[in-house]
C-alpha cells in the first residue's frame, strides 16, 4: 500500500472550513484514498474514501487531484466535536484488509 | 443500532494472568480484525478473520490468540500476558476485507 504524508497538525475556527490536505505520489491505479479520525483515544471513525472522482457524503467532501498524487478532507463547517486526529490511508482494492494508519494531523478547532 | 462491542473496556492484569478481551459485532459481517495502538507507533494489526474458522496473523501476532466460531465474535486471548503487551486495543469489523471498517471504543489493557 502507498505511503501517504500529512501535516502533523492544524488549526481551525469553528464554524470555518477545515482542509486537510494529504500526499500519496506513490498511489497505484487500483488504491483507494480513505479517510478516518480518532477522537481522544476512542475508535477510529470512518468519514469518506474515494478512488478518482470527487466525493461528498454527510460527514465532509473530499477532493482527489487529477493526477492521484495528493487529495484534500474538507470539513465543511468545523465544529468543536471535529477536534481530533484524521488519517489518511491509501487502500489497495484487494488486500487482507489491513488499514495502515500513520501519524495523522491533529486538529483543533477552536472557538 | 450497528456497533461493534468490546470488553472490557479497561483491565489491569499482572504478568501471566491469562485473559480474553470480547468483540462483537451484529452487523453480520465476515471480516473482523484486532489492532493495538502504541504512542508513536500507531495502530497495527494484530489478527484478522475473513470468516468463521479462518483466522490470519497481521503484523504483530506474537503473544496473542484469537478463534472465530461464530460470524459475530472475535475474542482476542492472552495466554501469557506481559507488560509489552500493554496497549489500547481495538477491534474492528467489515463487510468483507476491503469495506469499511467499524471500530469498537477499545480496551485499555495495563499488565504490572
Amino acid at each position: 500500500d502507498a505511503k501517504t504524508t500529512q501535516p502533523p497538525s492544524m488549526d481551525c475556527a469553528e464554524g470555518r472550513a477545515a482542509n486537510l490536505p494529504c500526499n500519496h505520489s506513490t498511489i497505484s491505479g487500483n488504491e483507494y484514498v480513505y479517510w478516518y479520525r480518532q477522537i481522544h483515544s476512542q475508535g477510529p471513525q470512518y468519514i469518506i474514501h474515494g478512488l478518482k472522482n470527487n466525493e461528498t457524503n454527510e460527514m465532509a467532501s473530499l477532493i482527489i487531484t487529477e493526477d492521484r498524487k495528493s487529495s484534500t478532507l474538507i470539513l465543511p463547517h468545523a465544529t468543536l466535536r471535529d477536534t481530533a486526529v484524521y488519517y489518511c490511508i491509501v487502500r489497495k482494492s484487494s488486500n487482507t484488509g489491513k488499514l495502515i494508519f500513520g501519524q495523522g494531523t491533529t486538529l483543533q478547532v477552536k472557538p | 443500532e450497528a456497533q461493534v462491542t468490546q470488553n472490557p473496556r479497561y483491565l489491569i492484569t499482572v504478568t501471566g494472568k491469562k485473559l480474553t478481551v470480547t468483540c462483537s459485532q451484529n452487523m453480520n459481517h465476515e471480516y473482523m480484525s484486532w489492532y493495538r495502538q502504541d504512542p508513536g507507533l500507531g495502530l497495527r494489526q494484530i489478527y484478522y478473520s475473513m470468516n468463521v474458522e479462518v483466522t490470519d496473523k497481521g503484523d504483530v501476532p506474537e503473544g496473542y490468540k484469537v478463534s472465530r466460531k461464530e460470524k459475530r465474535n472475535f475474542p482476542l486471548i492472552l495466554e501469557s500476558p506481559s507488560p509489552n503487551q500493554t496497549s489500547l486495543y481495538f477491534c474492528a469489523s467489515s463487510r468483507g476485507q476491503v469495506d469499511i471498517q467499524y471500530f469498537g471504543a477499545g480496551t485499555r489493557l495495563s499488565v504490572l
